[in-house]
């Protein structure tokens, strides 16, 4: 089943803008991982972050946790043409290991 | 990070036929596979997981005899859609994961349309 509700839908921005989405889940995880989909690709693996975790950066991105309000977010900054891609949550729920859940995607396009 | 590959990338079928879709860890032991699915402009579904020697375990409303999985080897999995029907066109992706690491490596995914 889905857990996870992705907010926006979609995001269209400028080269060089900041985009942020946003990410909620219903049970209790070990982590959090963010995906990005190029269309018709494959999923390439951007962060994890980890229940005991607030926040993690890699590169232009940052990933917030926030565990009480079971909900996440990431930010790209200085956003690039190439960053236009679908971007997905999953969780790891404690209870089923391994089993990540997806969240229903924000597709990002963003125009040079 | 670990490569893991998908054949055929992309296979359209008749109604019917069978089709059977490998993955393949091409660096590293993958002790468990996971098979996921996702319909168009849609997320990704589990549809079952398989450990290496030992029968998959599959999600709510996946039939197991219409989506059979075998995980003969550490480093492949295979996934057959029996008697495909248009339905199960979709894009099917496989991840692979190492005992109890939490980050798993996925396929670049396999296109299958049943006309």
């Amino acid at each position: 089943s889905q857990q996870g509700e992705e907010d926006p839908q979609a995001l269209s921005i400028q080269e060089g803008e900041n985009a942020t989405m946003n990410c909620s889940y219903k049970t209790s995880i070990n982590n959090l991982q963010w995906y990005r989909q190029n269309s018709g690709r494959g999923l390439v693996h951007l962060i994890l972050i980890r229940s005991n975790e607030r926040e993690k950066h890699s590169g232009r991105l940052r990933v917030t946790l926030d565990t009480s309000k079971k909900s996440s977010s990431l930010l790209i900054t200085a956003s690039r043409a190439a960053d236009t891609a679908s971007y997905f949550c999953a969780t790891a729920p404690t209870d089923s290991w391994g089993k990540l859940q997806f969240g229903a995607g924000t597709q990002v396009v963003v125009t040079p | 990070g670990a490569v893991v590959s998908q054949h055929p990338s992309r296979v359209i079928c008749k109604s019917g036929t069978s089709v059977k879709i490998e993955c393949r860890s091409l660096d590293f032991q993958a002790t468990t596979m996971f098979w996921y699915r996702q319909f168009p402009k849609q997320s990704l579904m589990l549809m079952a997981t398989s450990n290496e020697g030992s029968k998959a375990t599959y999600e709510q409303g996946v039939e197991k005899d219409k989506f059979l999985i075998n995980h003969a080897s550490l480093t492949l999995s295979t996934l057959t859609v029996t008697s495909a029907h248009p339905e199960d066109s979709s894009f099917y992706i496989c991840s692979a994961g190492q005992g109890r690491r939490e980050t798993q490596y996925f396929g670049p995914g396999t296109r299958l349309l049943v006309l």
